[in-house]
Parts: structure tokens; sequence; C-alpha cells
């Protein structure tokens, strides 16, 4: 079975600290997705990265960036300099090769000014 | 594109009432998700469609839920009779086909959600 950990429920700092939000995923599919989407207050969800399991390159997007760690079954997400634009629940997800996601049960980011 | 289109995008209704949702998926996208958020349970996937066929319904939490796919622009997601713990946000979502050489399979598309409360 699929499975998601963000064991940060909530996360609150002051705007330009650097904030990681953790994600830790269990699968026995050795082809298979991670994705980070973000939900902000009004409540749409958004799509912000997707990595296979075969890439285990990290990215970078502007302020974000990605560590995506096989051995330990992490997919960690950063936001460096944090905006309070950031504000927003973000999750993580793992998707397998039959196209499902299963989600994490999110992290609230709270960015004061 | 117009993205993912659900209506209603809030419905507030009576217990033992008959609730219907409806999603219209981005064109082209083969696959169709019908989620439930809320603040007990998170996000949970309720049922998702490959080609208009339903593939796992083991989320669909009682017979009191059903969805249908009729053709590959349309879907609903019908709660007959409802109760006020079905109150939540409903999401529809498309995506197309998985692999990893495709660069969007698996991504997600949202819609903008129902709101439903059922008093």
């Amino acid at each position: 079975a699929q499975k998601v950990t963000q064991a940060q429920t909530e996360i609150s700092v002051v705007e330009k600290e650097d904030v990681t939000l953790d994600c830790v995923y269990e699968t026995r599919d050795t082809t298979y997705y991670l994705f980070w989407y973000k939900q902000p207050p009004s409540g749409e969800l958004v799509f912000l990265i997707r990595r296979n399991s075969f890439d285990e390159q990290n990215e970078i997007s502007g302020r974000y960036s990605w560590n995506f760690q096989k051995s330990t079954s992490s997919f960690n997400f950063t936001i460096t300099a944090s905006q309070v634009v950031d504000s927003a629940v973000y999750f993580c997800a793992l998707g397998d090769n039959a196209g499902k996601s299963t989600f994490g049960d999110g992290t609230t980011l709270t960015v004061k000014p | 594109d117009a993205g993912v289109i659900q209506s209603p995008r809030h419905e507030v209704t009576e217990m033992g009432q008959e609730v219907t949702l409806r999603c219209k998926p981005i064109s082209g996208h083969d696959y169709l998700f019908w989620y439930r958020q809320t603040m007990m349970r998170g996000l949970e996937l309720l049922i998702y469609f490959n080609n208009n066929v339903p593939i796992d319904d083991s989320g669909m939490p009682e017979d009191r839920f059903s969805a249908k796919m009729p053709n590959a622009s349309f879907s609903t997601l019908k709660i007959q009779p409802s109760e006020p713990r079905d109150s939540a946000v409903y999401f529809c979502a498309s995506s197309s086909v998985p692999g990893y050489l495709n660069s969007g399979a698996n991504v997600l598309t949202f819609g903008a959600g129902s709101r439903l409360t059922v008093l």
C-alpha cells in the first residue's frame, strides 16, 4: 500500500526565513512519482512539481527547491526567503503507474510579515 | 483549455436529500478522479476512472455514494440520501496517461471544488 507522511502539521515562520517541509513515502513499486501541491487560502489545489522514481536530481525553481532521496524515501521541499504569499497548505503526494495518487495530510505553512 | 470545471461551487441541502456534483475534465485527459477533503480525514480518493471506466472505487464510503462517467467530458458524483457527515469539499481532478517519459504523467489538474453542506 502507498503511504505518505508529512510529520509537520503546522509551521510558522517570519518572512525571509527559509523553511523546509518534510515528506516521507512508502511504496513497494519500483516506478512511482512524487508530487508537491499547494492549496492557498482560496482553496484551489495547484501543482508545483513532479519527480519520477528514476530521477533523483534535485530541482530548483526560483525560491523553491526539492530534495529527493530514495535512500531515505524522502522528498523534501524548501522555500528560501519565504514570503507572506507562500502561506498555504502544502501536500506531498505519491503516484503509481496506474495513475492513482495518494496524498499526505498536508503541512500548513504560515509566513508572518 | 478552461481547466477542470466543477459545479455547483456551493451546495447547501438538508439531510436526506439527493446531491449531484458535476465535473468536466480537461479535454484529452484519460483519467478522472473524485477526491473529498475534510479537516478530519484530509484528502481522500473516492473513485477514479480511466477512459470512462471506473478503475478503483474502494474509497467510496458507502452505497449512498455513486459516480458515473457517461462520456469523456462529463462525470457525476451522487449522494443519496445525504447526511451531515457528508459535508466536505469535493474535488474533481483529471490527468493524462501515466508513464515516466510523459512529463505531464500523473499530474493532477484540480477543479475549484464543490463545497457541500448537509444540514
